[in-house]
C-alpha cells in the first residue's frame, strides 16, 4: 500500500493561499490521490481527488507532480473556517476483498490565523 | 436525504450494555464503510459492505463488534458488552460503488461514551 507523508502542522494567514504538501513516493499507477479534511468534532469532508492531471473545484486545487510522487493541495484564499486537519490519502484496494477503503494517516493540522 | 445520516448522534451507555448505531447511506450508494475515531486519534477502518455483503471485516477489533446491512441501504453497527475503550465517534461513509475514482462521503458520526 502506498503511504503518504505530510507535515504535522502548518499556519497560514487569513486571505492568503494555503499550500499543503504530501509525499506519496510509492504510489502505483492506478491509485488516486484524495484529500479530505476534518474540522473539529465533524465527519471528514471530501475536498478533491486526482490521478495524473491537476484538478480544480470550488474548494481547492490539486497539483500532482509529473512523476506522481508528490502533490500539493491549494486553498486559494484561506479563511478561519478552513482551520482543520487535512488528510492526503492514496486510495488502495484490499487485495482480498476489493474494498478500496481509505486509509487515514495523521494529516496536517492547518491553522488559519487572523 | 442528501448526505450520509447517522443515529444517534450521541449515546451514553453503561459498561456492559449493548449498543446499536445506525447508518443511512446516500441513496443509491452500494458501498458502505464504518470507521472508528477515538478522541485525538486517527480514523480506524472497521468494516466494508458491498450491497448487503461484508467482504472486508478486517478492522473489527473483537467479536463484540458486528455489523449488518439490509436492503442494500441501512446498516447497523452493534457493540456487545461495551467497554470504556469503545468510547469513540463511529463514522459511516458510503460511495456509489467501489473502485478508484469513486468518492467516499462521510456522515457526522455517532459519539459513543461508555461510563
Amino acid at each position: 500500500d502506498a503511504k503518504t507523508t505530510q507535515p504535522t502542522s502548518m499556519d497560514c494567514a487569513e486571505g492568503r493561499a494555503a499550500n499543503l504538501p504530501c509525499n506519496h513516493s510509492t504510489i502505483s499507477g492506478n491509485e488516486y490521490v484524495y484529500w479530505y479534511r476534518q474540522i473539529h468534532s465533524q465527519g471528514p469532508q471530501y475536498i478533491i481527488h486526482g490521478l495524473k492531471n491537476n484538478e480544480t473545484n470550488e474548494m481547492a486545487s490539486l497539483i500532482i507532480t509529473e512523476d506522481r510522487k508528490s502533490s500539493t493541495l491549494i486553498l486559494p484564499h484561506a479563511t478561519l473556517r478552513d482551520t482543520a486537519v487535512y488528510y492526503c490519502i492514496v486510495r488502495v484496494a484490499n487485495s482480498g476483498a476489493g474494498s478500496y477503503q481509505l486509509t487515514f494517516g495523521k494529516g496536517t493540522k492547518l491553522s488559519v490565523i487572523p | 436525504g442528501a448526505g450520509v445520516s447517522q443515529s444517534p448522534s450521541n449515546k451514553v451507555t453503561e459498561k456492559g450494555k449493548d449498543v446499536e448505531l445506525r447508518c443511512d447511506p446516500i441513496s443509491g450508494h452500494t458501498a458502505l464503510y464504518w470507521y472508528r475515531q477515538r478522541l485525538g486519534q486517527g480514523l480506524e477502518f472497521l468494516i466494508y459492505f458491498q450491497g448487503n455483503s461484508a467482504p472486508d471485516k478486517s478492522g473489527l477489533p473483537s467479536d463484540r463488534f458486528s455489523a449488518e446491512r439490509t436492503g442494500e441501504s441501512v446498516s447497523t453497527l452493534t457493540i456487545q458488552r461495551t467497554q470504556q475503550e469503545d468510547s469513540a465517534v463511529y463514522l459511516c461513509a458510503s460511495s456509489l460503488r467501489t473502485g478508484d475514482g469513486n468518492t467516499i462521503y462521510f456522515g457526522e458520526g455517532s459519539w459513543l461514551t461508555v461510563v
